[in-house]
């Protein structure tokens, strides 16, 4: 049957400020890193990617910071608005396994007027 | 930019029907193509590896029987999912990888699947 549904970690932010969203990978053997921001009842979009070569990469608004030490990755969000309101989730990739992603278990981001 | 497609974005059939959704690349040509499956407040889970013109790879318990996967040319993909069940009810959503490259995958709107 269909497994019970976990509850997903929920960050609220007001609108205006500053969102980081961490997440915590498990394989240290994994190259590449993608965030991906998912609406309601719509398929993932890519956010911002980086390589384990990289510890911080930056894109319009989101900067994406890699510690490869602690296998953690983090998504910052500058100046949030409603629109960012979504489930976001990190996704690994293996060395040599062609694109094929792990996804980790996502963060709810709620923001607030 | 990259678009991939998924029809229908919606589906309710009758328990025992099979059901086949669509992924499909427009604007690139995918060698592979990826499908998976979430529950409610959940992750995405792989299903499979679909690559074209060759069997799809499939995820350890994942059916390969149940969940059968075509790719028969570098825009299309296609999962059915036979003798539907209620506990089948899930939204499956398809990645393709854009030929040459082995990173970023594109993702598709899914498909909302019920069995009543």
């Amino acid at each position: 049957g269909e497994s019970v549904g976990l509850h997903l970690p929920t960050l609220s932010v007001q609108e205006g400020d500053n969102s980081i969203i961490n997440c915590a990978y498990s394989n240290s053997a994994s190259d590449y890193f993608i965030w991906y921001k998912q609406e309601s009842g719509k398929g993932p979009q890519f956010i911002i990617d980086i390589r384990s070569n990289m510890d911080k990469r930056q894109g319009q608004r989101v900067t994406v910071l890699l510690n490869k030490t602690v296998k953690h990755l983090s998504l910052q969000i500058a100046a949030t608005q409603p629109g960012d309101s979504a489930v976001y989730f990190c996704a690994e990739k293996l060395t040599g396994t062609a694109s094929k992603l792990t996804f980790g278990t996502g963060t709810r981001l709620q923001v607030t007027l | 930019g990259a678009v991939v497609s998924q029809h229908p974005s919606r589906v309710i059939c009758k328990s025992g029907t099979s059901v086949k959704i669509e992924c499909r690349s427009l604007d690139f040509q995918a060698t592979t193509m990826f499908w998976y499956r979430q529950f409610p407040k959940q992750s995405l889970m792989l299903m499979a590896t679909s690559n074209e013109g060759s069997k799809a790879t499939y995820e350890q318990g994942v059916e390969k029987d149940k969940f059968l996967i075509n790719h028969a040319s570098l825009t299309l993909s296609t999962l059915t999912v036979t003798s539907a069940h209620p506990e089948d009810s899930s939204f499956y959503i398809c990645s393709a990888r854009r030929i040459g490259t082995n990173t970023e995958a594109f993702f598709g709107q899914g498909t909302r699947l019920t069995v009543v």
